[in-house]
């Protein structure tokens, strides 16, 4: 069974500050590993990874895949309260991606 | 906006009542799925439509019926739900990819209380 582990669950952080979001992964027949962020409702996508070592970027937020090691991290740099929302990691197997597996989420606050 | 609408945003319902969620996407995709997120639960999928054929089913209670009538269309019907199906039900909608690559936009989605 497909398995996506995040950590930490919660982080509370000042604005301005640089955090850094862990994703864990074990999949059958691994084909991608996506974030995405959500604030109130829907979840809205950041990043799709399906290369190792790549660095995918979009403005303060980054985020880079390791294959060998099965993780992922997204870095925001600069934080702003409007990041302030949980960021959930999924991954995508056999199956690709219409049948993806999500982790609880990590739930980021930026204090002003 | 992410082109995925769904509505109501929020129903409340008895155990007895039968209610329906809709999904639309204005994308020109042609997969679309449900999820379910519960408190302090990952994301769950339910069930996927891809070319209007549906191609996961979860082991889903039978109290949950999908429905596409067509790609841009999905639907939700509820019947004799148990308090414990209270959760967010979010639609998605993706290109379907048939290599199964695509992303996924997930639409607002509707905040269901089974009392």
């Amino acid at each position: 069974e497909d398995k996506v582990v995040q950590s930490p669950l919660s982080l509370v952080v000042h604005e301005g500050d640089t955090v850094t979001l862990n994703c864990s992964y074990e999949v059958t027949n691994f084909r991608s590993l996506l974030w995405y962020k959500q604030e109130k409702k829907a979840p809205t996508f950041l990043f799709m990874l399906t290369s190792s070592g790549i660095e995918k970027k979009s403005g303060r937020l980054s985020s880079i895949l390791d294959k060998k090691e099965l993780f992922s991290i997204l870095n925001i740099t600069a934080t702003q309260t409007g990041d302030s929302a949980i960021y959930l990691c999924a991954v995508a197997g056999s199956f690709g991606n219409e049948k993806l597996t999500f982790g609880t989420g990590t739930r980021l606050t930026i204090i002003p | 906006e992410t082109g995925v609408t769904q509505t109501p945003r929020h129903l409340v319902m008895g155990m007895t009542n039968k209610k329906s969620l809709k999904c639309e996407q204005h994308l020109g995709h042609n997969a679309m799925y449900w999820y379910k997120q519960s408190a302090k639960k990952p994301l769950e999928l339910m069930f996927v439509y891809n070319f209007k054929e549906q191609t996961e089913n979860n082991s889903v209670p039978s109290r949950f019926s999908p429905e596409c009538p067509n790609s841009s269309h999905l639907f939700l019907h509820l019947h004799t739900l148990q308090p414990e199906d209270s959760a967010l039900y979010l639609c998605a909608s993706s290109q379907g990819d048939r290599e199964g690559t695509d992303t996924q936009y997930f639409g607002p989605g509707t905040r269901l209380t089974v009392l």
